[in-house]
């Protein structure tokens, strides 16, 4: 079983919807938590953190649920330019480091 | 330019030779992580360090492979003997470790990625 999972997708939506990806992981003594944005050809960056409380950046919420192990990414009124790969990050130990793991990612096509 | 700087950002080599890719992160940062990333799968981890100590390196990686970082500064990720598998994005990333030494404050920052094919 993989530490880090995502459906890799491709979620197909049109513009204005609302899309919602999952992402499981597997060692329950993570402790931290990212969604990356990657476009084609180019280098992850940052989207948001995700804390245990859920946490809201505009049209972005970001959802942890520890007892079952996944953290959530919701896209409301979804743009051309959310169309990107997505990717789950969770942050586990390793003989007191942190190591941060990168799921597969998660395809989004957002079509006018 | 003050991001994450990777060189080359392509080379193309014959199997068996050996090649070295550099990576200069963003200088206040003390850590230092390099990636490797195929088509249509997320970035792999293969080692990281903070300032010039190499604290974790991935079981996955082969004896072929091996990362410095002197003095705490640039880094570089050597890979001897290439075999057509090693055909792959190498990513650096660096971030900055809070205070209390977690790793939610230290957003990592990429740079572009050095592209080598192996024939």
């Amino acid at each position: 079983r993989k530490e880090v999972e995502q459906d890799p997708g491709p979620f197909n939506v049109p513009e204005g919807a609302t899309v919602a990806f999952n992402c499981t992981y597997s060692n329950s003594a993570s402790q931290s938590f990212f969604w990356y944005r990657q476009d084609c050809r180019k280098e992850p960056k940052l989207l948001m953190s995700v804390y245990s409380s859920g946490n809201e950046d505009g049209r972005f919420t970001a959802q942890l649920n520890r007892a079952s192990q996944y953290i959530s990414l919701l896209i409301r009124d979804s743009k051309l330019s959310d169309s990107a790969t997505y990717l789950c990050v969770v942050s586990l130990a390793s003989g007191g480091s942190y190591i941060p793991t990168f799921g597969r990612g998660t395809s989004l096509i957002v079509h006018p | 330019d003050t991001g994450v700087s990777q060189d080359p950002r392509h080379k193309i080599t014959k199997r068996g030779q050996n090649v070295t890719f550099r990576c200069d992160p963003i200088s206040e940062h003390n850590r230092l992580y390099w990636y490797r990333q195929t088509l249509g799968q997320g970035p792999e981890f293969l080692t990281y360090f903070q300032n010039e100590a190499q604290l974790e390196k991935s079981r996955l990686l082969s004896d072929r492979f091996s990362a410095e970082r002197p003095k705490g500064s640039f880094s570089t990720l050597e890979i001897q003997r290439t075999e057509q598998g090693d055909s792959a994005m190498y990513l650096c990333a660096s971030s900055l470790a809070g205070t209390a030494g977690g790793f939610r404050t230290g957003e990592l920052f990429f740079g572009e990625g050095s592209r080598l094919t192996v024939l």
